[in-house]
């Protein structure tokens, strides 16, 4: 079975500080992952995807991953915080055996202060 | 462009009352979704579908029951609502492949008392 583990439910950070996001993922085949942003009474929006084409994976909004197998690990980060990237943010890894499910972390809140 | 629609937005039900769910989507995907959100839970998968007339279980199937007759329409049921459904249900489809993103709803706030 696969699982996702997000190190820190909320995290706080200063307008222009980096932004970290940490991921560890389990599964039983090469991963599909992927980073959610869901913004206050919304729906969730894709990030970014690694799909195994390469390990440094750039998204919207100024966000990157790095996927680490050794360390099965798929960390967010964004060098310079914005008072709108305050959000809650998913980690999830796709089941390529079923169904394309695709399972996720418990989120992290992120809060911007100025 | 609509994308997944669900309604209703916001819904109270009491104990033991029943209600449908409604998701649609116009982008000719199989695969869809329903999930629920629960706060410092993350999303956990209830039903999913690959294709009209195919639906499975997902992590959380207890207490609700699917339905998939057309590629564009995927309804949740609650037959005898429980506080324990309290929650935020998220419907998602998605093209086949598992590298597809997911599009989700804007979600639907169900409360049960």
């Amino acid at each position: 079975a696969q699982s996702v583990t997000q190190l820190g439910s909320h995290v706080s950070v200063s307008e222009g500080a980096l932004v970290l996001l940490r991921c560890n993922y389990s599964s039983s085949v090469p991963p599909y992952l992927f980073w959610y942003v869901q913004y206050p009474n919304q729906g969730l929006q894709l990030l970014l995807k690694y799909t195994s084409a390469a390990t440094l994976v750039k998204g919207i909004n100024g966000f990157e991953a790095e996927f680490k197998k050794s360390e099965t690990s798929f960390h967010l980060t964004k060098p310079s915080a914005h008072m709108s990237d305050a959000a809650e943010y998913f980690c999830a890894v796709s089941d390529r055996a079923a169904g394309n499910k695709l399972t996720f972390g418990g989120g992290t809140r992120v809060l911007v202060k100025p | 462009n609509a994308g997944v629609t669900q309604t209703p937005k916001f819904r109270i039900l009491k104990i033991g009352q029943s209600m449908t769910l409604q998701c649609a989507q116009d982008m000719n995907h199989n695969y869809m979704y329903w999930y629920r959100q629960d706060p410092g839970m993350g999303l956990k998968l209830i039903y999913y579908s690959v294709g009209a007339g195919i639906t499975d279980k997902g992590e959380v199937p207890n207490g609700y029951n699917v339905s998939r007759s057309t590629t564009e329409d995927f309804p949740l049921r609650l037959e005898l609502a429980a506080p324990s459904q309290t929650s935020v249900y998220f419907c998602a489809s998605t093209k086949d492949s598992a590298n597809s993103p997911l599009h989700f709803g804007n979600g639907t706030r169900l409360t049960v008392t």
